[in-house]
């Protein structure tokens, strides 16, 4: 069974830092584009980043350019999410996804996501 | 990116069918099949409902279909029952290598 577990959320502060972690079992990680996505309160999806199997392809949203960075550990089976310089924008739950049965590669088709770690900044 | 363009609400008697609409442009919606549906309850992940437009995965009833027209796609939910009350989110692929999801729409079922 495809497991997704998120965990690093928080409080931060404004112009703060935090990294995301998303621990994965019950598939071959290394084989698997990974992505994030987030939902800030009563609003709709956001996606965030994705990275390919091997970590060496890596895509982010204007949004958060230059300020997240999405990383892997495919020895530990673990999705990281990097995130400074911090704003009340970035205020969301945070789900680490992975494509659906039978696709390894892709972030357009979502069929396994977390469930979610709150990120809040605020001061 | 702006989000892809999807109505606030609809809503719907059971048994009936509804429609939900996503416009994009053509760098988005319009240039790749590569749309997904989301189902989404309150407090819940979402759920992969539709993807590369109209495939269906396991498990997904067949009363959900998916299609597009140009920078449009849409779902439709035919014979609608209590379970489909839910928020529904489209996203594309874009030109950008990124994806870009709609603001959502809510659905009441009557």
């Amino acid at each position: 069974e495809v497991q997704l577990l998120e965990s690093g959320g928080g409080l931060v502060q404004p112009g703060g830092s935090l990294r995301l972690s998303c621990a994965a079992s019950g598939f071959t990680f290394s084989s698997s584009d990974m992505s994030w996505v987030r939902q800030a309160p009563g609003k709709g999806l956001e996606w965030v980043s994705a990275i390919s199997g091997s970590g060496g392809n890596t895509f982010y949203a204007d949004s958060v350019k230059g300020r997240f960075t999405i990383s892997r550990d495919n020895s530990k089976n673990t999705l990281y999410l990097q995130m400074n310089s911090l704003r009340a924008e970035d205020t969301a739950v945070y789900y680490c996804a992975k494509p659906p049965e039978g696709y390894n590669s892709g972030w357009s088709k979502l069929g396994y996501w977390g469930q979610g770690t709150l990120v809040t900044v605020s001061s | 990116q702006s989000a892809l363009t999807q109505p606030a609400s609809v809503s719907g008697s059971p048994g009936q069918s509804i429609t939900i609409s996503c416009t994009g442009t053509i760098s988005d919606v319009g240039g790749y099949n590569y749309v997904s549906w989301y189902q989404q309850h309150p407090g819940k992940a979402p759920k992969l409902m539709i993807y590369d437009v109209s495939n269906r995965p396991s498990g997904v009833s067949n009363r959900f279909s998916g299609s597009k027209s140009g920078n449009t796609a849409s779902l439709t939910i035919s014979g609608l029952q209590a379970e489909d009350e839910a928020d529904y989110h489209c996203s594309s692929y874009t030109s950008s290598s990124t994806v870009l999801f709609g603001r959502g729409t809510k659905l009441t079922v009557l």
